[in-house]
């Protein structure tokens, strides 16, 4: 089993829908949350980290449930630069930065 | 903007040469790292440093090489390029704040071996 999980997709949405991503670990003793965004042939970009408290940039909504190692990522309102590979990261301190996969998103006019 | 850069961009060449994939960030981070991302596939930690003079593989198993004598200058190098080496070489330097490791990644070198 990998140690963060995502349903690769592709999420295919229409300019203006709200499309949630969802991200597991398994790790326990994972410290920190991230959410990456990639594009095409491009390097990772950090986009937002992510808290208990849950936290919102903008359009973006990111949620971090412990209890069940659960990650989420919402985005309102989507617009065609959204498309990219979105990828959920867990740190389990000090260099051990676990990559996942990531969620490819196509949004469309 | 983070200011770390990689070069070369785009690398072909043939097997059995030396090479060194160029790694440079004008942060001061102390922390830097290598991956390795093939295409749709996670990215996977080769090597990573704490600072000058301190190098460590990563999870992912590479025959690959670092060095870290500066503290802005990671290079990687690859003594018998392969063709199973082909692959998208990423590069990383990182701050440490409240909330976890953020990490800054160079544009990658796309390396093929023919």
């Amino acid at each position: 089993r990998k140690e963060v999980e995502q349903d690769p997709g592709p999420f295919n949405v229409p300019e203006g829908a709200t499309v949630a991503f969802n991200c597991t670990y398994s790790n326990s003793a994972s410290q920190s949350f991230f959410w990456y965004r990639q594009d095409c042939r491009k390097e990772p970009k950090l986009l937002m980290s992510v808290y208990s408290s849950g936290n919102e940039d903008g359009r973006f909504t990111a949620q971090l449930n412990r209890a069940s190692q659960y990650i989420s990522l919402l985005i309102r309102d989507s617009k065609l630069s959204d498309s990219a590979t979105y990828l959920c990261v867990v740190n389990t301190g000090g260099f051990k930065t676990i990559f996942g996969a990531g969620t490819r998103l196509f949004v469309k006019a | 903007e983070a200011d770390i850069y990689q070069t070369p961009r785009y690398l072909v060449i043939g097997t059995g040469k030396k090479i060194t994939l160029e790694c440079s960030q004008t942060m001061g981070h102390d922390k830097m790292y290598w991956y390795q991302q093939d295409p749709g596939m996670e990215l996977h930690l080769i090597h990573y440093s704490y600072g000058v003079n301190s190098t460590e593989k990563g999870d992912l198993s590479s025959e690959s090489t670092v060095s870290r004598i500066r503290t802005e200058h990671f290079p990687l190098t690859l003594e018998s390029a392969r063709p199973s080496h082909t692959s998208q070489y990423l590069c990383a330097s990182s701050e440490g704040q409240g909330d976890g490791e953020k990490l800054f990644f160079g544009s990658g070198t796309q390396l093929s071996v023919l």
